[in-house]
């Protein structure tokens, strides 16, 4: 069973609009969420996390919200730079990490 | 370079020969991951280290796979008589956990693509 949804393969926006990436998750056992960045031939890389008893958290550009009775949690890009396209994955952690299947974000400039 | 680094970077065998892979995380870092991921999906977890204990498995990982850490540094996975469903990218993360169960951010390697003909 996939515990973690990304239901959009790929999202394009032009830059300097903002990107939303949208997660939907169905464990509601996970300690906390994360979001990693993968670029081509690139391991993922952390980009920014928030604890399950919290419902927002801003780093930068990226901020990253949870709403728990929905099971959802969106990433929010603002404003959106051409070196932000990559893959996004989203991820619910516990003692493992537990990654969805990734949205390939796209920015034109 | 203090990165989590992955040897070798790419590796193609014929089905039925043994292959093994080595992850080298950072070094302050407690525990060692490995995860695998096809095309179009995200990285699926397959065992994970703390020190040199082995201490959870993935039913993903069947009696071909063996993961070891000696002396809780670098680590090795090998698979015995690889199948093409095998090929994928081979992925090593590392972290640092601080006396809870829990360790957060996890730095990625590279990955290990493993292409089985």
């Amino acid at each position: 069973d996939q515990q973690v949804k990304q239901n959009s393969p790929s999202l394009s926006v032009q830059e300097g609009r903002i990107s939303i990436l949208n997660c939907d998750y169905t464990n509601s056992m996970f300690d906390y969420f994360l979001w990693y960045k993968k670029y081509p031939a690139e391991g993922p890389t952390f980009l920014i996390s928030i604890s399950s008893i919290k419902d927002k958290n801003e780093d930068g550009r990226f901020t990253v919200f949870l709403n728990k009775s929905a099971k959802h949690l969106s990433l929010h890009i603002v404003p959106s730079q051409p070196g932000d396209s990559a893959v996004y994955f989203c991820v619910g952690g516990s003692e493992k990490l537990v990654f969805g299947k990734g949205t390939k974000l796209t920015v034109n400039p | 370079d203090t990165g989590v680094s992955q040897n070798p970077r790419h590796k193609i065998t014929k089905r039925g020969q043994n292959v093994t892979f080595r992850c080298d995380p950072i070094s302050e870092h407690n525990r060692l991951y490995w995860y695998r991921q096809t095309l179009g999906q995200g990285p699926e977890f397959l065992t994970y280290f703390q020190n040199e204990a082995q201490l959870e498995k993935s039913r993903l990982l069947s009696d071909r796979f063996s993961a070891e850490r000696p002396k809780g540094s670098f680590s090795t996975l090998e698979i015995q008589r690889t199948e093409q469903g095998d090929s994928a990218m081979y992925l090593c993360a590392s972290s640092l956990a601080q006396g809870g169960p829990i360790a957060y951010e996890q730095y990625f390697g590279p990955g290990t693509r493993l292409t089985v003909t």
